[in-house]
């Protein structure tokens, strides 16, 4: 199975900060990834789909880059709502694999 | 707009069997795979296995000799049973469209499952 390495898995950061989180897959994945982000309590909501594309309705300060094995969730300018936890996922091949989240808490 | 709800049994003996259904209201059942994650605080968020747009299945080598997923496409929905189920299975189970290229877009609410005696 294809492993997915996360970084960092927690982050403190402040409102109008930009913040980067990166995704490693042990094996080329082509652009087969998606990042999604959860809150306590719901399901993980997608964000970017495709490494790069915007999921409809998702702000645009969230933004994704990478292909093959290296991958990057940027939020251009953090908002109050945006702390919570993000994952990426690859569907490149069987069994999808998620990273293991990354916490973005307010400092 | 596509929404999927899920429901199934919350409270399991080991040794049971898991049992969660999602029907999906709104878009297109055919065109799309339909899958099954669960998230522990232990191991995080783990995908299950999938139902296909043409009705093939494909599951997480580690559970695949426990998981079925079948599909109903007169009702629009899809379910997942799980076999012979201990402590290490509790977990919310969350249902899912997915899209090769597009990702999982729609998720279900999630079933919270707990195995105890």
């Amino acid at each position: 199975a294809i492993q997915m390495t996360q970084s960092p898995s927690s982050l403190s950061a402040s409102v109008g900060d930009r913040v980067t989180i990166t995704c490693r897959a042990s094996q080329g994945i082509r652009n087969d990834l998606g990042w999604y982000q959860q809150k306590p309590g719901k399901a993980p909501k997608l964000l970017i789909y495709a490494a790069s594309s915007l999921q409809s309705g998702v702000p645009s300060r969230f933004s994704g880059s990478g292909s093959g094995a290296d991958f990057t969730l940027t939020i251009s300018s953090l908002q109050p709502e945006d702390f919570a936890t993000y994952y990426c996922l690859q569907d490149y091949n069987y069994p999808y694999t998620f990273g293991q989240g990354t916490k973005l808490e307010i400092k | 707009q596509v929404q999927l709800q899920q429901w199934g049994a919350g409270l399991l003996k080991p040794s049971e069997t898991l049992s969660v259904t999602c029907i999906v209201y709104g878009g297109s059942f055919s065109d799309y795979n339909w899958n099954w994650i669960r998230q522990t605080p232990g191991k995080g968020l783990e995908w299950i296995g999938e139902i296909n747009h043409s009705g093939s299945t494909n599951y997480n080598p580690s559970l695949k000799s426990r998981v079925t997923t079948s599909r109903d496409t007169s009702k629009n929905q899809f379910s997942l049973k799980l076999s012979s189920v201990t402590a290490a299975d509790t977990a919310v189970y969350y249902c899912a469209r997915g899209s090769k290229g597009l990702s999982m877009d729609v998720w279900g609410q999630g079933t919270t499952v707990t195995v105890s005696s």
